[in-house]
């Protein structure tokens, strides 16, 4: 299994222009979620998905669309390009823990992060 | 609401030095608790959890055990090495809700 993967790496925008960054799982998860990193503020969640078609906000979705069309994929939108929108970008899956009584969720999996500046 | 409150950093040790790393959370329910660990330029991996009171997580030496009373899930280590520099963050998880909810992470460097 490649696990949570993401694309691009590094990403250099100019104010105002659009790009989707891409995040694909191998693991059947149903749960899929958009967080980005800034420093001292840990992590923030922009955007999460429970399945396919079904979408909802996090804490921070101002400037970003997402979809989930399938199961494995979960792409994430910027629609015009902020310099406030310059962070690292992870995306995470996971699902239900099967020997959990309380049908709490197993941990999440990161992808790699991309890491995008706008300029 | 959910939170969680972590020790801020950096931390830094000495190899072989006994390491704390303060967790606290605010939570309605029952929530699972987490570790995670980001070693430079890399995502977040998953370093231990535990799901209900009392339970203790434990994985590459590290432990943090769930307290109720206390609100507090601390991690700890008997003796660090230097490949154990990177930043810790301290998560929670409510069943029902869809958001792991994230401390502002712990950066530790271990000196030789």
């Amino acid at each position: 299994n490649a696990g949570v993967t993401q694309t691009p790496k590094f990403q250099v925008l100019k104010t105002g222009q659009s790009m989707t960054l891409q995040c694909a799982q191998d693991m059947n998860h149903e749960y899929m979620s958009w967080y980005r990193q800034d420093p001292g503020m840990g992590l923030r969640l922009i955007h999460y998905s429970v399945g396919a078609g079904i979408t909802d906000q996090g804490e921070v979705p101002n400037g970003y669309n997402v979809s989930r069309s399938t199961t494995e994929d979960f792409p994430l939108r910027l629609l015009s390009a902020a310099p406030s929108q310059t962070s690292v970008y992870f995306c995470a899956s996971s699902t239900r823990d099967r020997v959990s009584v309380s049908g709490s969720r197993t941990g999440q999996y990161f992808g790699p992060g991309t890491r995008l500046t706008v300029l | 609401g959910n939170s969680v409150t972590q020790m801020e950093g950096p931390v830094t040790l000495s190899e072989e030095a006994f390491l704390t790393i303060n967790c606290t959370y605010t939570a309605t329910g029952y929530p699972s608790l987490f570790w995670y660990v980001q070693y430079p330029g890399e995502g977040l991996q998953l370093l231990l959890k535990a799901t209900k009171a009392d339970d203790k997580g434990s994985n590459k030496g590290f432990e943090a055990t769930y307290r109720k009373e206390t609100t507090s899930f601390h991690l700890e280590k008997g003796s660090v090495q230097v490949s154990d520099s990177a930043v810790y963050f301290c998560a929670l998880d409510q069943t029902g809700a869809n958001n792991l909810f994230f401390g502002t992470g712990t950066r530790l460097t271990v000196i030789p």
